[in-house]
């Protein structure tokens, strides 16, 4: 019973370069969220999905930042143009349609910009 | 409002003793308390988690506290232990249907002396 996937680990970009963060929700599991965490920080929201459709996206960035969760696949988060603020562990989790409140987390993706 | 501010920051307990880490919310309409752990390297994962029905609940060593009126909540891990070591966040959400949405906050970084 694998739990929240996520890959890749670890992804070195140089600045003005695209990257992209996937995520396969635990089995059974139809929401996904990514989460941002910078350095000595707490974790930020960034997007709600659920197949095919973005739930809440009020923690993403206006430019260069998109998510998307499709029929067949994991869920993808996408930066483009990358900057070095861009750095930090980007996390998902995810939660079954039975909502029980609890978030399952991956182990995270983190992103170093050069 | 949907601020969830934590403290302290750090916190060196020596083995056997007890951890207390605070955490106040702003947003009433929050209705869901959990607690997670984090160790370095990995995701957070859920501790313990609370509903605003109740002013306590135990599991093992670990102990929610709520004070509604106060809008604060607490964990105390008794009997701490080494591998308790780790980095806790609370967080809190509004679950009015499927979502679960979680802000968290900055984090305490817990260190277990022998």
């Amino acid at each position: 019973n694998a739990g929240v996937m996520q890959n890749p680990r670890h992804l070195v970009r140089r600045r003005g370069q695209e990257a992209r963060l996937r995520c396969s929700p635990m089995k059974g599991h139809s929401h996904v969220y990514w989460y941002r965490q910078l350095p000595e920080e707490g974790l930020k929201f960034m997007v709600y999905l659920q197949k095919e459709n973005i739930i809440d996206e009020s923690g993403m960035p206006k430019e260069r930042f998109s998510a998307e969760f499709p029929k067949e696949g994991p869920s993808i988060l996408r930066i483009q143009q990358v900057v070095r603020g861009d750095s930090a562990a980007y996390f998902c989790a995810s939660s079954p349609r039975t909502n029980t409140g609890e978030l399952f987390f991956g182990e995270g993706s983190r992103l170093t910009v050069l | 409002q949907q601020q969830v501010k934590q403290s302290p920051q750090s916190l060196i307990v020596q083995k056997g003793g007890i951890s207390i880490i605070n955490c106040a919310y702003e947003n009433t309409a929050f209705d869901y308390f959990p607690w997670y752990q984090q160790f370095p390297g990995k995701g957070p994962a859920l501790l313990i988690a609370i509903r605003p029905d109740v002013s306590e609940k135990k599991e093992g060593r670990f102990t929610i506290s709520f004070n509604k009126s106060a809008k604060q909540f607490s964990l105390h891990i008794m009997d701490s232990q080494p591998g308790d070591s780790a980095t806790y966040f609370c967080a809190a959400s509004h679950q009015p249907g499927t979502a679960s949405k979680l802000t968290f906050g900055t984090g305490t970084r817990l260190q277990v002396t022998l």
